[in-house]
């Protein structure tokens, strides 16, 4: 069965330095979704990133960037130069191709940049 | 830029009640979901519904629950009997042909 990891409960930075959000999943398929999202305080879900497990590149935009390595099933979320606007609850996802279409999110990583 | 919306955005219902929560999901996409949130917690899938009818459920989704797509638009989830664990955000999401899930705002349904 699927599995999403995020041991992190709470992380608290002071603006400016960067900050890793670990992820770490578990899947029988070959071929899946990973993806990041935001949770404001406002409570909605914001889409950060989609990565598709064929695709090891790392990605990079603007002050986030992405991590994924295959070899430990991580997938893991960079801020650089965090900023109090970045104090939210992240969350990372799995969604298989052949197993459960839906999403099985991890239990959130909650973010304090403080001024 | 098209989004999810939900209606309403808070539900305060008393214990056995009916709720019926509603989403109008991004008009090209073909896969609609349901999402809870309890407080604190971590956002648990609830259904998924293709082609008008559900295609997965989760364990949580237990016969108090039901899912409806009455027109071309609305999306709802009806809880039947309302129980206080039920309270929690409800999310409705839906997926385009790329495979991004796009969530609405949520409901927060507060069960008294």
């Amino acid at each position: 069965a699927q599995k999403v990891t995020q041991a992190q409960t709470e992380i608290s930075v002071v603006e400016k330095e960067d900050v890793t959000l670990d992820c770490v999943y578990e899947t029988r398929d070959t071929t899946y979704y990973l993806f990041w999202y935001k949770q404001p305080p406002s409570g909605e879900l914001v889409f950060l990133i989609r990565r598709n497990s064929f695709d090891e590149q790392n990605e990079i935009s603007g002050r986030y960037s992405w991590n994924f390595q295959k070899s430990t099933s991580s997938f893991n979320f960079t801020i650089t130069a965090s900023q109090v606007v970045d104090s939210a609850v992240y969350f990372c996802a799995l969604r298989e191709m052949t197993g459960r279409r839906a999403l099985t999110f991890g239990s959130g990583t909650r973010l304090q940049v403080q001024p | 830029e098209p989004e999810v919306t939900q209606t309403p955005s808070h539900q305060v219902t008393q214990m056995g009640q009916e709720v019926i929560l509603r989403c109008v999901p991004i008009s090209n996409h073909l896969y609609f979901y349901w999402y809870r949130q309890i407080l604190g917690q971590k956002v648990e899938f609830l259904v998924s519904f293709y082609n008008n009818e559900i295609s997965e459920k989760s364990e949580i989704f237990d016969d108090q629950f039901s899912v409806e797509r009455p027109d071309g638009s609305n999306f709802t989830l009806k809880i039947r009997s309302t129980k206080l664990e039920d309270s929690a955000m409800y999310f409705c999401a839906s997926t385009g042909q790329a495979g991004e899930q796009y969530f609405g705002p949520g409901t927060r349904l507060t069960v008294t």
